[in-house]
């Protein structure tokens, strides 16, 4: 089954406490996000990747990091969360070709103490 | 800059229809995308239109006017499952790479 998966689902930390959020895709896609989504200001996108090795920011970096390695995987880090941090986040595959449809993971929901 | 508008709520009455909004302004638009988000779970693909004119996929309409910046959905024979968020999401190929740009989203209410 074609899928985006993401772990954990839910998370509840400190502030400062490094965490990472794994994604990953088996639909081969080359171009994969990250977005957070807040009431109110709907989904913005955090970082993108357009291949292995290659990432870039998106509009609110800040706070973030990530990597490629390999296609399947995009991990989001956060080195020292904050509480302004709390949000929900999605990691989103896209098919290439001109429609580019995302496909988005399930969700986590991260509060930061 | 880039900006997209959607009502935040709406309701409506089930077998009802109903359409939904969507004003944008962006630089590079190659595209605009609806989705479907229930309270708390992923968004979920419904329409893509990147020409003008109106596409239909069963209940579900879009329209598109690129000259206007104005999109709609419309919901037809309104069922209580249809009570979600409506994301409106313009696709901007400003810089040579495709990026996706939500609205705030659309709460819809679907009453008996």
């Amino acid at each position: 089954e074609a899928q985006v998966t993401q772990n954990p689902r839910y998370l509840i930390t400190v502030t400062g406490k490094k965490l990472t959020v794994t994604c990953s895709q088996n639909m081969n896609h080359e171009y994969m996000s990250w977005y957070r989504q807040d009431p109110g200001l709907g989904l913005r996108q955090i970082y993108y990747s357009m291949n292995v090795e290659v990432t870039d920011k998106g509009d609110v970096p800040e706070g973030y990091k990530v990597s490629r390695k390999e296609k399947r995987n995009f991990p989001l880090i956060l080195e020292s969360p904050s509480p302004n941090q709390t949000s929900l986040y999605f990691c989103a595959s896209t098919t290439g070709g001109a429609k580019s449809e995302q496909f988005f993971g399930p969700g986590t929901r991260l509060t930061v103490l | 800059g880039q900006n997209i508008d959607q009502p935040t709520e709406m309701t409506a009455t089930e077998g009802a229809i109903v359409q939904i909004n969507c004003t944008y302004q962006t630089s590079g638009f190659n595209g605009l995308f609806w989705y479907q988000q229930h309270a708390g779970e992923a968004p979920t693909f419904l329409s893509y239109n990147v020409l003008d004119g109106l596409e239909e996929k069963g209940r579900f309409s879009s329209f598109l006017s690129r000259s206007k910046g104005y999109s709609y959905l419309l919901l037809k024979e309104l069922q209580m499952k249809d009570s979600a968020s409506y994301l409106c999401a313009v696709r901007d190929s400003t810089g040579g790479y495709n990026k996706l740009i939500f609205g705030a989203g659309t709460r819809l209410a679907v009453h008996p």
